[in-house]
């Protein structure tokens, strides 16, 4: 998306360890800050959002956390296990009420 | 609620045949969007409707694009002619409320293939 950067492009983690997910956005204004996952040949679904008035957010093993000073904001995967692996999208809006998402990022979780 | 729903799943055609796909968003919510994802250029927003009215279509690719949306539970995005590089993963989503309120919900997506 135009004003969403997201990196790594590509992760690859053994089983049990943590993944990192990061992205940058530019509108200062955002306020909404989801993560999608897509698993191959399925639609995104929401897995976790964060909105800007909380730093952290968590559900069982995933969490997002939030910097808006440094306008970025990460998704963190702990434990990972084999059923993980997908491509994992944020997004972030525009000034009306459409998405941009980021270029994604592909995680393979080596059993 | 059965979700957002898109048809047809699978789409194969050749170069310059109108296609049609179609959409119907989860009831109740008020904002309906296009993306078009392919490996090259990822999920890409096309159109998107808030009450029914298109807001932006700034990402339609060119006039071969159209999309309507006639009534709060249906939508369609037209090609024609059909071209090979339209050739993509075409997905629905809808939501409610405005801006940093709440996610989308997608549909299957539609599976276009232009031969």
């Amino acid at each position: 998306g135009e004003n969403v950067e997201q990196h790594p492009s590509t992760l690859s983690v053994q089983e049990g360890d943590s993944a990192v997910i990061k992205c940058t956005y530019s509108d200062s204004a955002s306020n909404y800050f989801p993560w999608y996952k897509q698993e191959l040949g399925k639609r995104p679904q929401l897995i976790i959002d964060i909105r800007s008035n909380v730093g952290e957010k968590k559900d069982q093993r995933i969490a997002v956390t939030l910097n808006k000073t440094a306008k970025h904001f990460s998704l963190h995967i702990t434990e990972t296990q084999p059923e993980d692996s997908a491509v994992y999208f944020c997004a972030g809006p525009n000034t009306g009420n459409q998405f941009y998402f980021g270029t994604g990022t592909s995680l393979t979780v080596i059993p | 609620d059965a979700g957002v729903i898109q048809s047809p799943r699978h789409e194969v055609t050749e170069m310059g045949q109108e296609v049609t796909l179609r959409c119907k968003p989860i009831s109740g919510h008020n904002s309906l969007f296009w993306y078009r994802q392919t490996m090259m250029r990822g999920l890409e927003l096309l159109i998107y409707f808030n009450n029914n009215v298109p807001i932006d279509d700034s990402g339609m690719p060119e006039d071969r694009f159209s999309a309507k949306m006639p009534n709060a539970s249906f939508s369609t995005l037209k090609i024609q002619p059909s071209e090979p590089r339209d050739s993509a993963v075409y997905f629905c989503a809808s939501s409610f409320g405005q801006r940093d309120n709440y996610g989308y919900t997608f549909g299957s997506g539609t599976r276009l293939t232009v031969v």
